[in-house]
């Protein structure tokens, strides 16, 4: 298996501008997690999927933010519109229910101007 | 706020010698993991210990748990250069539910060869 599969690798936007960043979990792994980290706040989990419905969304900074789980295989996280202080590395994980090691993708290093 | 806490929060030491991190949490915990981060990557899933479990070893890593102390050591024995990175614990917490997952700080290990 590939592992998880994180797209854009590098994003960098203007404020205002709106920023989807793509996930593909592991086949076969019926959880996905989206985590920020930054060097002040550390990694945050902030919003998480099981069998693509979202269970808790209370990490979510605020209205800007947003989630999808169309299937199994696909997500994404949108920021509109976004602002500097999202500025941070973005990573997406996923784990499979019989075990709750979490598997991380490469991460998304987002940069708004 | 944080659910584990590591300690410390840098450590540098030679090639060859051993390498401890602490980590505490506040709550009653189901499983407690520990992960591994290079510069510049996802985290990777180092070891898991559960609640019942006092002792684990895999390789070169050892970890404790101490649940009526609620704290967790790493210890990285025959240190290497590739062993440089950042190390977080990470906790299930049982009121949570056993698929989320809060990371503490993480403790940056550098290697001096």
């Amino acid at each position: 298996d590939a592992g998880v599969i994180q797209s854009p690798r590098h994003e960098v936007t203007e404020m205002g501008q709106e920023v989807t960043l793509r996930c593909k979990p592991i086949s076969g792994h019926d959880y996905l997690f989206w985590y920020r980290q930054t060097m002040m706040r550390g990694l945050e989990l902030l919003i998480y999927f099981n069998n693509n419905v979202p269970i808790d969304d209370s990490g979510m900074p605020e209205d800007r933010f947003s989630a999808k789980m169309p299937n199994a295989s696909f997500s994404t996280l949108k920021i509109q519109p976004s602002e500097p202080r999202d500025s941070a590395v973005y990573f997406c994980a996923s784990s499979f229910s019989r075990g709750n090691e979490q598997y991380f993708g490469p991460g998304t290093r987002l940069t708004v101007t | 706020s944080q659910q584990g806490e590591e300690d410390p929060q840098a450590l540098s030491i030679q090639e060859g010698e051993n390498a401890t991190m602490n980590c505490s949490y506040k709550t009653s915990i189901n499983n407690l993991q520990w992960y591994r981060q290079n510069s510049g990557r996802g985290l990777v899933h180092l070891i898991l210990i559960r609640s019942n479990e006092r002792e684990k070893h895999s390789g070169r890593l050892r970890v404790t748990l101490d649940t009526s102390k609620k704290s967790s050591s790493l210890l990285i024995t025959a240190s290497r250069a590739a062993d440089t990175a950042s190390y977080f614990c990470a906790t299930d917490g049982a009121i949570q539910g056993a698929q989320k997952l809060v990371f503490g700080q993480g403790t940056r290990l550098t290697i001096n060869p």
